[in-house]
């Protein structure tokens, strides 16, 4: 079944430092591929997204491409900051067959397990 | 615009009760999602509403089932509660459902 693997945590930075949080998924077709971050006490933040192969998703500094033949999605930053300390998530979204009522389209997001980043100033 | 929007923000209930947390979603998106999170399982999926129909459903038993309204806002009801059912629930809402846009949550704390 659909899958996702990412980098297992905690990871802990130095402010200023460069992040790389890698995530490999398996999904039927090519979906589309999310990142998102959880804060303490919240809910889910989307951060960027990309919807085909090749495509760079960026927002807040942070980016990751969408790598087709490896079926990674590896999130990066420049220079991490402490308030990007959080949980972060990837998230590809899984194929969705059609039905009488519905044409295909692409369901449910599929998590990974979370990355926790702390970010120490 | 306003987010999505969930309440309870926290409940508190015992074994065996049944319970109903409710989700309103952005001015004009048609799709809501829930998802249980624990620590252990981490993000799962337990179903999709578009249009007050369910269009998608994952691997929960029966007792948990859900509904939308006319409205888009959404329902979801868990009967005969168990310690296991304790977590996050999560509702994600979005126009047709590609991008999906978190609420803060329901804590559930089943004692």
């Amino acid at each position: 079944g659909d899958s996702v693997t990412q980098m297992e945590g905690p990871v802990t930075l130095s402010e200023e430092a460069f992040l790389t949080i890698n995530c490999t998924y398996t999904a039927t077709g090519y979906p589309s591929l999310f990142w998102y971050v959880q804060y303490p006490g919240e809910g889910l933040q989307l951060l960027l997204k990309a919807t085909k192969a090749d495509d760079k998703g960026s927002n807040k500094g942070f980016e990751a491409t969408y790598r087709k033949e490896t079926t990674s999605f590896h999130l990066e930053k420049g220079s991490v900051q402490v308030s990007d300390s959080a949980v972060y998530f990837c998230a590809p979204r899984a194929y969705l067959p059609p039905t009488l009522n519905y044409g295909g389209s692409q369901g449910n997001l599929i998590f990974g397990k979370g990355t926790k980043l702390s970010v120490k100033p | 615009k306003a987010g999505v929007t969930q309440t309870p923000r926290y409940l508190i209930k015992t074994r065996g009760q049944q319970v109903t947390l409710s989700c309103s979603p952005i001015s004009g998106h048609r799709s809501v999602s829930w998802y249980q999170q624990t620590p252990g399982q981490g993000l799962q999926f337990l179903f999709e509403y578009f249009s007050e129909t369910q269009r998608n459903k994952g691997n929960f038993p029966g007792r948990f089932s859900g509904r939308q309204f006319s409205n888009s806002r959404s329902e979801m009801n868990v009967s005969t509660l168990e310690l296991g059912d304790s977590a996050l629930y999560l509702c994600a809402s979005s126009w047709t459902g590609d991008e999906q846009y978190f609420g803060p949550g329901t804590r559930l704390t089943v004692t």
